[in-house]
C-alpha cells in the first residue's frame, strides 16, 4: 500500500523557516518524481515544487521560487520542503504528492497533509 | 502561471448526471497537455478521479468519466450519490508548472 506521510508542520513567525518531510513507503520512490502541493484554509489547490526522480530536475512556482527549496534522498525514501523567509500567505496545508503513472502530470497518491501557520 | 477556469458551484438531484468543465488555453489543455481530475472532501487530502483526460485509476466508480473538446476538459458524474458532495478539482501542466482549476464545490440536493 502506498503511503506518504508529512511531517515538520507548525507555527512560525514571518521571516522563520520550516523544514518539510515526507516518508514515502510502498512503491519505488526513486522511481517517481514527487511534488508539494499547497492549500490555503477555505482555499483551492496550488502547486508549489516538482522534483525530478533521480533529483536531477526541479521546478519551482513563481511564488516561492528563491525561498523554498525542494530535495530528496532515494536512500531514505524521503522528500523534503525547505521553507525560509516565511510569509502570511504561505500559511496552508502543504501536501506531498506523487507523480503518476500516466502519460501526464497526474498526482496519483496524496499525503494527508502538514498545516504550515506563519504569523506573529 | 494562470489557474484553470472551473464553475464555483454546480448541483444535481441524486440518480441524474452533471458535468464540471475546466477552461484552459492553448497553451496547456488545448495543447493536448493531460489533464487530470481530484475529488476532495472535506478535511480530507484529493483523491485523483480521472486522468490522461478520459482514464480512471483502478477502483474508481464508472460513474465518473472525462472528456476534452479544444481548450475545455469536462468531468462527467452519471447516477449522482450523497457521497459525491465534494470539491472538484482538474489540473494540467506547462512547460514549468502544474496549474490547477480553482474547484468546484458539487452539491447533492
Amino acid at each position: 500500500e502506498v503511503q506518504l506521510v508529512e511531517s515538520g508542520g507548525g507555527s512560525v513567525q514571518p521571516g522563520g523557516s520550516l523544514r518539510l518531510s515526507c516518508g514515502a513507503s510502498g512503491f519505488t520512490f526513486s522511481g517517481h518524481w514527487m511534488h508539494w502541493v499547497r492549500q490555503a484554509p477555505g482555499k483551492g489547490l496550488v502547486w508549489v515544487s516538482r522534483i525530478k526522480n533521480d533529483g536531477s530536475t526541479i521546478l519551482y512556482a513563481d511564488s516561492v521560487r528563491g525561498r523554498f527549496t525542494i530535495s530528496r534522498d532515494n536512500a531514505k525514501n524521503t522528500l523534503y520542503l525547505q521553507m525560509n523567509s516565511l510569509r502570511a500567505e504561505d500559511t496552508a496545508v502543504y501536501y506531498c504528492v506523487r507523480d503518476g503513472v500516466g502519460r501526464g502530470h497526474d498526482l496519483d497518491y496524496w499525503g494527508q497533509g502538514t498545516l504550515v501557520s506563519v504569523s506573529s | 502561471q494562470s489557474a484553470l477556469t472551473q464553475p464555483a458551484s454546480v448541483s444535481g438531484s441524486p440518480g441524474h448526471s452533471i458535468t464540471i468543465s475546466c477552461t484552459g488555453t492553448s497553451s496547456d489543455v488545448g495543447a493536448d497537455h493531460y489533464v487530470s481530475w481530484y475529488q476532495q472532501h472535506p478535511g480530507k487530502a484529493p483523491k485523483l478521479i480521472i486522468y490522461d483526460f478520459s482514464d480512471r485509476p483502478s477502483g474508481v466508480s464508472n460513474r465518473f468519466s472525462g472528456s476534452k473538446s479544444g481548450n475545455t476538459a469536462s468531468l462527467i458524474i452519471s447516477g449522482l450519490q450523497s457521497e459525491d458532495e465534494a470539491d472538484y478539482y482538474c489540473s494540467s501542466y506547462t512547460t514549468n508548472s502544474i496549474i490547477f482549476g480553482g474547484g468546484t464545490k458539487l452539491s447533492v440536493l
